[in-house]
C-alpha cells in the first residue's frame, strides 16, 4: 500500500518571502501523480498544483512550483513571494494511474502554513 | 459552473441514530468520491463510483456505512448506529475520466455525534 509522509506539521514564513513544505511517499508503482491540496480554515480543498511521475519536468503553477524527486520518492511544494491568502493546510497527495489502479488519493497528514505580515 | 455541493454541511446527531448525506458532484463529472477527515489528519477515502457503479470501498467502510449513487448524479451516504467515532468531515469529490484525473472537492459535511 502506498503512503504519504509530510514531517512539518507547522511551518511559517514571513510574507513575500520563499517557503518549501516537504513530502515524501512509498510506492512500488512506477507511474503515478502526486499532488498538492490547499485547504484553508473551513473552507473547501482545492487544486494547487499536480506532477505526472513521468515527466522529468517539475511542474509550476504561478508562484508554486515542485521539485520532484523520483528516485528519493520526494515530492516538495515551494510558494514563491508568500501572501497572507497562501496561509492553510496544505496536503500532499499520492493517486495511482488508472488502468488497473486505485482511483484513491492518499493523503499525508498535511503541513500548517502561516504567512506573517 | 457550479463545484461540489454536499448537504447538510453540519449535522449534530444522538449516539444510535442515522444520518444521510448528500453530494451533487460537478455536472459532467462521472467519478464521485467520499472522504473521512478527522481533526487534525488528511481525508481517508471511503468508497468511490464511476456512474453508478460503486468500484472501490475501503475497509474504513464499515457494515454501518452504505453509499448509493442511483442515477449516476447525486450520491447519498448513511451512516446507522452512529458512534461518537464517526465524528468528522465528511468530503464529497467528483472528477471526469477525460478530464486529466484532477479531483475537485466540495466543502464538507461535518458531523458531530453526541
Amino acid at each position: 500500500a502506498q503512503t504519504v509522509t509530510q514531517s512539518q506539521p507547522e511551518m511559517s514564513v514571513q510574507e513575500a518571502e520563499t517557503v518549501t513544505l516537504s513530502c515524501t511517499y512509498d510506492t512500488s508503482e512506477s507511474d503515478y501523480y502526486l499532488f498538492w491540496y490547499k485547504q484553508p480554515p473551513s473552507r473547501q480543498m482545492i487544486l494547487v498544483i499536480r506532477q505526472e511521475a513521468y515527466k522529468q519536468q517539475n511542474a509550476t503553477e504561478n508562484r508554486f512550483s515542485v521539485n520532484f524527486q523520483k528516485a528519493a520518492k520526494s515530492f516538495s511544494l515551494k510558494i514563491s513571494d508568500s501572501q497572507l491568502g497562501d496561509a492553510a493546510m496544505y496536503f500532499c497527495a499520492y493517486r495511482s494511474r488508472p488502468q488497473g489502479g486505485s482511483e484513491k488519493l492518499v493523503f499525508g497528514k498535511g503541513t500548517k502554513l502561516t504567512v506573517n505580515p | 459552473d457550479t463545484g461540489v455541493s454536499q448537504d447538510p454541511r453540519h449535522k449534530i446527531t444522538k449516539r444510535g441514530q442515522n444520518v444521510t448525506f448528500r453530494c451533487d458532484p460537478i455536472s459532467e463529472h462521472n467519478r464521485l468520491y467520499w472522504y473521512r477527515q478527522t481533526l487534525g489528519q488528511g481525508p481517508e477515502f471511503l468508497t468511490y463510483f464511476q456512474n453508478e457503479a460503486q468500484l472501490e470501498k475501503s475497509r474504513l467502510l464499515s457494515d454501518r456505512f452504505s453509499a448509493e449513487r442511483p442515477k449516476g448524479s447525486f450520491s447519498t451516504l448513511e451512516i446507522q448506529r452512529t458512534e461518537q467515532g464517526d465524528s468528522a468531515m465528511y468530503l464529497c469529490a467528483s472528477s471526469w475520466t477525460g478530464g486529466g484525473n484532477t479531483i475537485y472537492f466540495g466543502e464538507g459535511s461535518w458531523l458531530t455525534v453526541v
